[in-house]
């Protein structure tokens, strides 16, 4: 099992350009997270999704998209980079809900000039 | 809803100095409880988490966390610190129904020195 991998591991992007950072699972797992870190803040909910199709917003989703098509994969999309979104990226999946661990991803860090 | 406090931002102990970190939780029935540690460049791993029934938890790399409901604490423990304990440790708190994502503390940084 490689668990949940996260391409690309590093990206610098210019202001305005756009970019899909790519998340999957081969755990079966039917939840998924993306999360953004910044120093001395913790982490951030962007969006997760509870299965195939579905998706929900977190505490921060301006400025990011989702997509949900197979159990897999669960990419998530910046569409107008801003500076405000260099941070680093983490994806993550749980079995179920939250109640129930979640295994992390090696992250994305994502700068914006 | 849920919510998470870790007191402490940054912690400095002597290696094989004994180390707490504090978490405290709000909700409102028994939640469910972890403990994560992230390395330098590295992702979230489980430490170790509580459910249910003995308020004493083990997890891995020698580590240990107590609940106590009266106190809405969740601290995490370990008797020996080591050098390569040094990182980021977050506390986390589940509803036991499930249908809301964990909820994750700010994070303590944690520092060991010779």
């Amino acid at each position: 099992n490689a668990g949940v991998t996260q391409t690309p591991k590093f990206r610098i992007l210019k202001i305005g350009q756009s970019m899909t950072l790519q998340c999957t699972q081969d755990m079966n797992h039917n939840y998924m997270y993306w999360y953004r870190q910044d120093p001395g803040m913790g982490l951030k909910l962007i969006y997760y999704s509870v299965g195939a199709g579905i998706t929900d917003k977190g505490e921060v989703p301006n400025g990011y998209n989702v997509s949900r098509s197979t159990t897999e994969d669960f990419p998530l999309r910046l569409e107008l980079a801003a500076p405000s979104q260099t941070s680093v990226y983490f994806c993550a999946s749980s079995y179920a809900g939250g109640n129930n661990e979640q295994f992390f991803g090696p992250g994305t860090r994502l700068t914006v000039l | 809803a849920q919510s998470v406090t870790q007191p402490d931002i940054h912690i400095t102990v002597s290696e094989g100095a004994s180390l707490e970190l504090r978490c405290n939780y709000s909700y409102g029935a028994t939640p469910y409880l972890f403990w994560y540690v992230q390395s330098p460049g590295q992702g979230l791993q489980l430490l170790l988490k509580y459910f249910s029934g003995d308020t004493l938890v083990q997890g891995i790399k020698g580590f240990e966390a107590e609940f106590k409901r009266s106190q809405s604490s969740f601290n995490l423990r370990k008797p020996s610190v080591h050098w390569s304990d040094a990182a980021e440790y977050f506390c986390a708190v589940g509803a036991a129904s499930g249908n809301t994502p964990l909820v994750f503390g700010k994070g303590t940084r944690l520092s060991v020195i010779a």
